[in-house]
């Protein structure tokens, strides 16, 4: 089992760009989310996908958007990309609310 | 609104020492508490996860503790190594939903 798996690992994007970020889950998960998370801070949710659809979003602008696929993976986009939208971008997923796994992340840097 | 508070925010230690760290939430209402380890740049790593039925999980030297009622969770590492430098996280979850994160614990421990 390959775990959760992102790419790309790293990404150097210019101010006004548009980036997407890809995720698959681990084997048997059902439920994606995805999150943000600054130097030294704690990770923060930026929405969840399960069975297709956004279930729940966090306090994110509509420039972030997201979709998931049949086979459970998903993708996360980020329109009009600001300076503050550098950050590292984590992938979890679980089977519904049980235990999450992380993938190593995205390491995006907007110049 | 569900907050986590971890503390302390850095600790630093001699190898062999056995340390506990500590993590608070204010909504008791919570699906389950996830401790994880996050390595310099890195993804996370699940270390324990807690079911609101349950009192405590124990895996190798590591034990986390949770009391709902009080919104408090520790995990206790025994005999730490320094190998188990790293950034600890907690995150509760509630029903059907995200994880909330607290900001972490940094920690070094010295040979």
């Amino acid at each position: 089992d390959a775990g959760v798996t992102q790419s790309p690992t790293h990404l150097i994007k210019t101010r006004g760009q548009q980036v997407t970020l890809r995720c698959s889950p681990k084997s048997g998960h059902d439920t994606v989310s995805w999150y943000q998370q600054a130097l030294g801070q704690g990770p923060q949710f930026i929405f969840q996908y399960y069975e297709e659809e956004e279930r729940q979003r966090g306090n994110f602008p509509d420039r972030f958007s997201g979709h998931q696929f049949p086979n459970y993976s998903s993708e996360l986009n980020v329109n009009a990309l600001l300076l503050g939208d550098s950050a590292l971008y984590l992938c979890a997923s679980s089977f519904s609310d049980r235990e999450a796994f992380f993938g190593q992340g995205t390491r995006l840097t907007v110049v | 609104k569900q907050e986590v508070t971890q503390i302390p925010a850095a600790l630093s230690v001699p190898e062999g020492e056995n340390l506990v760290l500590n993590c608070s939430f204010t909504d008791s209402a919570i699906y389950n508490l996830q401790w994880f380890r996050q390595d310099p740049g890195k993804g996370l790593t699940s270390l324990l996860l807690i079911q609101s039925s349950q009192r405590e999980q124990t895996s190798g030297r590591l034990n986390a503790s949770l009391d709902k009622s009080s919104g408090r969770s520790t995990l206790y590492i025994a005999a730490s190594q320094p190998g188990d430098s790293a950034t600890y996280l907690c995150a509760v979850r509630s029903m059907g939903g995200k994880l909330i994160f607290g900001q972490g614990t940094e920690l070094s421990v010295k040979p």
